[in-house]
Order: structure tokens, then C-alpha cells, then sequence
């Protein structure tokens, strides 16, 4: 079963612009993560926001959770055509599950 | 080295072939996984192993026997796949198997598909 549900499912954005993915859990979490995936490779690891956090910084990257909706939003700022990827939230519930993901493309 | 290797990138096989995917991390994490994707979804867990012993194994068919040689490798065995087993098979690893808190490190992939 999928604990995250993610949305848009595809986004297409001009490079330069701002993007933003939500992803929504059903149960508590102590924490959540997003990945990054490149077309047919593997994940990599973007952020962690532990449940006492509300938002945290990377880079480019902003991540923002809210425990009370039950849901975290990805901002990626200034995008670039090097951003262009899937991007999946992931809760821990003994093991990692994955949301749905987004689909991200970024036009030069 | 903070890199998961996987072998081979991509597989082609028979129903009725026997084949092995490997995978390899040398920062000494104690947690190694294995995923498997289909196209436009999200990595599904098959198998974990927490310090070199099985210790989940998420229903997956016989079909797919994993074996972790030692804290540095993990081993996924085929033999007799059906067509519909071809997908991206991702392994990851990491530090801790117990805390929540681990990011997981992904292997490239590999890429199988079954005839």
C-alpha cells in the first residue's frame, strides 16, 4: 500500500520558473524524505524533515511539512533543465514507502 | 565512496534461464535493500537485509531469491520469471537498518527484462 500521494502527477515548467510538488501521508510519520530520480536510474537523496521541523532548506530546494494536514510540499526555486526528473516523497513506516511521485519538466 | 554499484545495467533473459543481479556498497552500511520498479511508478520493497540476515521480505514470489555474501554485497537470484517481472531492479543500502532517520543510497539499476 502507498502511505504518500503526490501531486501535480506531471508538471511542466520554462526554466527559470519556480516548482512546487505536494505529497500527502495517511499515518504519523517522525519524519519524511524526498528523493530524485533521473530518468531509469537509480534515487538520490534531496532532503529529510524530521515531524518537529516545518521547514527546511537545501540549496535550491525548500521542503515544508505540515504534521496537522498530514502533508509536505518540494519547492524547487530557479529551476533548470538539469532538474528535469521524477521526484517521489517517502515515509518510514518500518520501511520506506514511496509516493506516486511527479513528474518534473524543465524547458530551456 | 559513497557509490552503490549494480551489475549488470541491463539484462535480457528467458523464462527458463537462471541469472543473478548483484550489487555492491563499500560504506560499510548494514542495511541493504531491493526494490523493484515499473515504468511510472514508485520503487516497490522486495527484501531487506539487516546485518548480513534477511529481515523483511515483502511476499515476493520464490521466483526471486535474494543472499547477502557478506555486509558489502547482495545477490538477487531469477530463475523461471514471467514476462510481467521485467522492470528496474534498484538496490539501495543503508547506515543503520533500525533508524527511520537513514537516507537510503541507490544503485544505478538494472534494467531486465524477460522474454
Amino acid at each position: 500500500s502507498q502511505q504518500g500521494e503526490e501531486d501535480p502527477q506531471a508538471l511542466s515548467i520554462q526554466e527559470g520558473e519556480n516548482a512546487t510538488m505536494n505529497c500527502s501521508y495517511k499515518t504519523s510519520i517522525n519524519n519524511l524524505q524526498w528523493y530524485r530520480q533521473n530518468s531509469g536510474r537509480g534515487l538520490v537523496h534531496l532532503i529529510l524533515i524530521r515531524s518537529n521541523e516545518r521547514e527546511k532548506h537545501s540549496g535550491r530546494l525548500r521542503v515544508t511539512l505540515d504534521t496537522s494536514k498530514k502533508s509536505s510540499s518540494l519547492l524547487i526555486t530557479a529551476s533548470r533543465a538539469a532538474d528535469t526528473a521524477s521526484y517521489f516523497c517517502a515515509t518510514r513506516r518500518g520501511k520506506l514507502i514511496f509516493g506516486q511521485g511527479t513528474e518534473l519538466s524543465v524547458k530551456p | 565512496d559513497t557509490e552503490v554499484t549494480q551489475t549488470p545495467k541491463h539484462l535480457v533473459m528467458g523464462m527458463t534461464n537462471k541469472k543473478s543481479l548483484k550489487c555492491e556498497q563499500h560504506m560499510g552500511h548494514r542495511a541493504m535493500y531491493w526494490y523493484k520498479q515499473k515504468a511510472k511508478k514508485p520503487p516497490e520493497l522486495m527484501f531487506v537485509y539487516s546485518y548480513e540476515k534477511l529481515s523483511i521480505n515483502e511476499s515476493v514470489p520464490s521466483r526471486f531469491s535474494p543472499e547477502c555474501p557478506n555486509s558489502s554485497l547482495l545477490n538477487l537470484h531469477l530463475h523461471a520469471l514471467q514476462p510481467e517481472d521485467s522492470a528496474l531492479y534498484l538496490c539501495a543500502s543503508s547506515q543503520d537498518p533500525v533508524s527511520s532517520y537513514n537516507e537510503q543510497f541507490f544503485g544505478p539499476g538494472t534494467r531486465l527484462t524477460v522474454l
